[in-house]
């Protein structure tokens, strides 16, 4: 089983700055698997990054980074030169041995000014 | 391009009625997923379906029930709704386990209202 834990309920952030979501999780599987999903207020669900457990590089995708710090259990989404399009909820999720199952946190609020 | 796709996108219901909420993927993926988002909460899984034929409970089985039709349809049946159940319902679906990169993909949600 894991637990996922986003102590940031909101979050803000100017234009064109970067803004650090935080993440920790605890699992007792020995593989297991990282994700960040973003849900604008129309609702969707939208993938954004994954970070494998034994992946030795942080995962990137365009403006996302994943800060992977094992040792630590945390996955922080790291969002650079934020966008208006940017404000949403954002949700850390994790998966271990059970199949496919996905343990999400609580969320983060993100709002982008200008 | 429709991905996976729920039906109906809202609904209203009374205590104790009963409902399918039904829920297609065209991207011929094995597994498929039904969570519950609850306000100020993230999703909870209800049940999932690794892969065709078979069907496990999530974190939160109570009141519901599923049943995979096939590889492309995967649905959620509620037989007494209770106030509790209100909620917006998710559907998803994933190539394989969370070991590759292929992330779930998830439709636009059901907004379930039980008075």
């Amino acid at each position: 089983a894991q637990k996922i834990t986003q102590t940031q309920p909101g979050m803000f952030v100017q234009e064109k700055e970067a803004v650090t979501l935080d993440c920790t999780y605890d699992t007792s599987d020995p593989s297991y698997g990282l994700f960040w999903y973003k849900q604008p207020s129309s609702g969707e669900m939208i993938f954004l990054i994954y970070q494998g457990s034994y992946d030795q590089q942080n995962a990137t995708e365009g403006r996302y980074s994943l800060n992977f710090q094992k040792a630590r259990k945390s996955a922080n989404l790291v969002i650079s030169a934020s966008q208006l399009g940017d404000s949403a909820m954002y949700f850390c999720a994790a998966g271990g041995t059970s199949y496919g199952k996905l343990t999400f946190g609580q969320g983060t609020i993100l709002t982008v000014h200008p | 391009n429709a991905g996976v796709t729920q039906t109906p996108k809202f609904q209203v219901l009374k205590t104790g009625q009963s409902m399918t909420l039904q829920c297609a993927q065209d991207m011929n993926h094995n597994s498929m997923y039904w969570y519950r988002q609850d306000p100020g909460m993230g999703l909870r899984l209800i049940y999932y379906s690794a892969s065709e034929g078979t069907t496990d409970k999530g974190e939160v089985p109570n009141g519901y029930n599923v049943s995979r039709l096939n590889k492309r349809e995967f649905s959620l049946r509620l037989e007494s709704a209770a106030p509790s159940q209100t909620s917006v319902y998710f559907c998803a679906s994933s190539d394989v386990g969370v070991f590759s990169n292929q992330p779930q993909h998830f439709g636009d949600g059901t907004r379930l209202s039980i008075l």
